[in-house]
């Protein structure tokens, strides 16, 4: 299976500043996705990385405040932007080749702001 | 909107007992996994069941997925500390883009 790197692996920001959460991957894939989650509780898809093209958002979720890059197959990056400690949360970015295949997750990006 | 509840949310129990996990949705999924997630790391896939009425086992864990595919069960024997985790059941939506939604989860403490 896919391995993921996500970098930073945590961090503490201060409100209103901005933060670039980077995804690699060591193949080609199909599919990324972003993900937020809170500690202890379930995933929320916050939107699908397109290569190439605009990131597919969820309901709920904005390009302005979360704007996302895919230059290629084995690389996205995610940017919470104007930070509130309701931000506050774990990130994670994942990986998936098709219909029915399973998703391979990065550690996530803990992240904290005051 | 699709949603899938699990039950229970938390379960505490001593190693050797036994315990199901049930996750239920109104909305048919075109499969189901199962995922189990530690502290400070993703989830990682246990099982993807894809046909009604599917049963699957992996050592200690039975998966089920419900003949109608809108629900799931994951049963496991004799627990072990090393299960103890975040359990995640996650149907598969959106045709070939694979996304999926994430059941609610349940937090598993296996006490020795």
């Amino acid at each position: 299976s896919a391995v993921i790197s996500q970098k930073p692996s945590r961090d503490i920001c201060q409100r209103g500043t901005s933060l670039t959460i980077q995804c690699q991957v060591d193949s080609q894939v199909t599919m990324m996705f972003w993900y937020r989650q809170q500690p202890g509780q379930s995933l929320t898809l916050i939107a699908t990385a397109n290569q190439g093209s605009e990131a597919t958002y969820e309901s709920g979720f904005v390009i302005d405040k979360f704007p996302i890059s895919r230059p290629n197959l084995t690389f996205s990056t995610l940017t919470v932007s104007n930070m509130s400690p309701e931000d506050s949360s774990i990130y994670l970015c994942s990986v998936g080749q098709g219909l029915n295949q399973p998703q391979h997750f990065g550690d996530g990006t803990r992240l904290s702001i005051l | 909107t699709q949603l899938l509840e699990q039950s229970p949310q938390f379960l505490s129990i001593q190693e050797g007992e036994n315990l199901t996990v049930y996750c239920n949705s109104s909305s048919v999924f075109s499969s189901l996994q199962w995922y189990r997630q530690e502290p400070g790391e993703g989830p990682v896939l246990l099982v993807t069941v894809v046909t009604g009425g599917e049963v699957k086992k992996l050592k200690r864990l039975t998966f089920q997925f419900g003949d109608a595919r809108k629900d799931s069960s994951l049963h496991i024997t004799a627990a072990q500390p090393g299960d103890t985790g975040l359990y995640l059941c996650a149907g598969a939506y959106g045709g070939a883009t694979n996304k999926l939604i994430f059941g609610t989860g349940t937090l598993l403490a296996v006490q020795p």
